[in-house]
C-alpha cells in the first residue's frame, strides 16, 4: 500500500517549457488536491477534484490545468512555466464522498525550479 | 470563501514547556478543523482534528480546543520535546460543500533542550 505517490520528485524547467506532474493514490479516495508550498505562505490550494472526471479551481489556479481521467490519478499541468511557479508541489487525497471531515493524505512532494 | 489566519508564525520554547498555536477562520459554516505537522523535508501529516460538535479533544500531549462563537481554534502541546520541533498548520474547509481544506500559513515551533 503506497498511499499517495508523486512523480517526479525533482524537476528543473526553463521559462516557457511545459510539464505535467502526476499524482497517484491507491486508497480509492474520491477527493484529490494539488497544493503549492512557498516559504511563509503555507499550503495554497491550486485545483481539486471531488471525483473522476471533475475538477475545480482553488485559491491560486492561474497558470495551471488539471485532469482527473481516472479515479486514482490527478494530473497537474504547467503549459508555459514561469519563475513564479518555482515551488514545492504537494498532492493529497481524502475519502468519504460527502465532504471534508477526514484525514488528507499527502504525497512526498515535487520540488520544481523554473529558471 | 474561507480565510484562515494562524499565529504566531514562529514559536520558541524550552523543553518541557507548553506551546499554544491559535487559528481563526471566517466561514461560520465550517465544521471540521484539523492540525498538520510537517517535519523538515517531509510531507504534512495529520496530528489531531476536531469537529464542531465538540469543544475539546485530547491525544496524549496534544489537544485542540474550538470556540465556534469566536471562530477560533487552538493547538496545545504540553511537556514539549525536541522532536516536537516542526512546522504546524491549521486548516478549515472551503466552500459551500467544504470539499477542500484551506490552510493557515504555518507556525515554526522550535523546542530547545
Amino acid at each position: 500500500n503506497a498511499g499517495v505517490t508523486q512523480t517526479p520528485k525533482f524537476r528543473v524547467l526553463k521559462t516557457g517549457q511545459s510539464m505535467t506532474l502526476l499524482c497517484a493514490q491507491d486508497m480509492n479516495h474520491e477527493y484529490m488536491y494539488w497544493y503549492r508550498q512557498d516559504p511563509g505562505m503555507g499550503l495554497r490550494l491550486i485545483h481539486y477534484s471531488v471525483g473522476e472526471g471533475t475538477t475545480a479551481k482553488g485559491e491560486v489556479p492561474d497558470g495551471y490545468n488539471v485532469s482527473r481521467l481516472k479515479k486514482q490519478n490527478f494530473l497537474l499541468g504547467l503549459e508555459s512555466a514561469a519563475p513564479s511557479q518555482t515551488s514545492v508541489y504537494f498532492c493529497a487525497s481524502s475519502w468519504i464522498p460527502g465532504g471534508v471531515g477526514t484525514e488528507a493524505f499527502f504525497g512526498q512532494g515535487t520540488r520544481l525550479t523554473v529558471v | 470563501g474561507e480565510n484562515v489566519e494562524q499565529h504566531p508564525s514562529t514559536l520558541s520554547v524550552q523543553e518541557g514547556d507548553s506551546a499554544v498555536i491559535k487559528c481563526t477562520y471566517s466561514d461560520s459554516a465550517s465544521n471540521y478543523f484539523p492540525w498538520y505537522k510537517q517535519e523538515l523535508g517531509k510531507r504534512p501529516q495529520l496530528i489531531i482534528d476536531i469537529r464542531s460538535n465538540v469543544g475539546e479533544k485530547k491525544d496524549q500531549r496534544i489537544a485542540v480546543t474550538l470556540n465556534k462563537t469566536a471562530k477560533h481554534f487552538s493547538l496545545h502541546i504540553t511537556e514539549t520535546q525536541p522532536e516536537d520541533s516542526a512546522v504546524y498548520f491549521c486548516a478549515a474547509p472551503r466552500g459551500e460543500a467544504g470539499t477542500a481544506l484551506i490552510f493557515g500559513k504555518g507556525t515554526t515551533l522550535s523546542v530547545s533542550s
